[in-house]
């Protein structure tokens, strides 16, 4: 079937603006997890779901990140007054199993440019 | 902190050369341990993983075992290809490295 899926897959916006950054998981994956990665570094943990819970949100950056999933399968990341600090690539990975060691599948990820 | 530490790159090698990237990893809990990989142009795939001490994991020729007496868990493979130029990632559960980037010239 098909993997992960986010969109858009590139963002410009003013510092400022609100972005809101879609993923969809593969179908029947419990586990979701958010990573934001820099240029030339490693993805760093933003956010866990397990179905439609928030069980992990201790790598949020600020109150100005919100995720959710409401229903259990596709999520948002919003950035509010984005900043030029916010600018990454946003990656979204989804699990089969409620472990959150369990292997993850990455989407292509979302890159966000703020000016 | 960052629960994982691993090897600077750029690393360059030679085809056929042997490769090893090390990966140390912070020892609290139990984790499971991970190598991805990600191509020129694609997202980040898995590798191989470990769920226990002196597990191996291993794929494509990659090998790496979970070494609970000294907290590491680092690749190697015996003879590298053009192919595997990538960018290599360790992780302990959600928690990731920064990154080896390899380069294989022919």
């Amino acid at each position: 079937g098909a993997g992960v899926s986010q969109s858009p897959r590139y963002k410009v916006a003013k510092r400022g603006q609100d972005v809101a950054l879609r993923c969809d998981p593969i179908s029947g994956h419990v586990s979701l997890f958010w990573y934001q990665q820099a240029l030339g570094q490693g993805p760093e943990f933003l956010t866990y779901f397990q179905n439609e819970a928030q069980l992990d949100k201790s790598g949020l950056p600020s109150d100005r990140f919100f995720a959710e999933r409401p229903e259990g399968s596709v999520s948002t990341l919003k950035i509010q007054r984005t900043q030029q600090e916010d600018s990454a690539v946003y990656l979204c990975a989804s699990s089969l199993r409620r472990d959150r060691a369990y292997e993850q599948y990455f989407g292509p990820g979302t890159r966000l440019t703020v000016t | 902190g960052n629960s994982v530490t691993q090897m600077e790159g750029p690393v360059t090698l030679s085809e056929e050369a042997f490769l090893t990237i090390n990966c140390t990893y912070t020892a609290t809990g139990y984790p499971s341990l991970f190598w991805y990989v990600q191509y020129p142009g694609e997202g980040l795939q898995l590798l191989l993983k470990a769920t226990k001490a002196d597990d191996k994991g291993s794929n494509k020729g990659f090998e790496a075992t979970y070494r609970k007496e000294t907290t590491s868990f680092h690749l190697e493979k015996g003879s590298v290809q053009v192919s595997d130029s990538a960018v290599y990632f360790c992780a302990r559960d959600m928690r990731f490295g920064a990154g080896t980037r390899l380069t294989v010239k022919p």
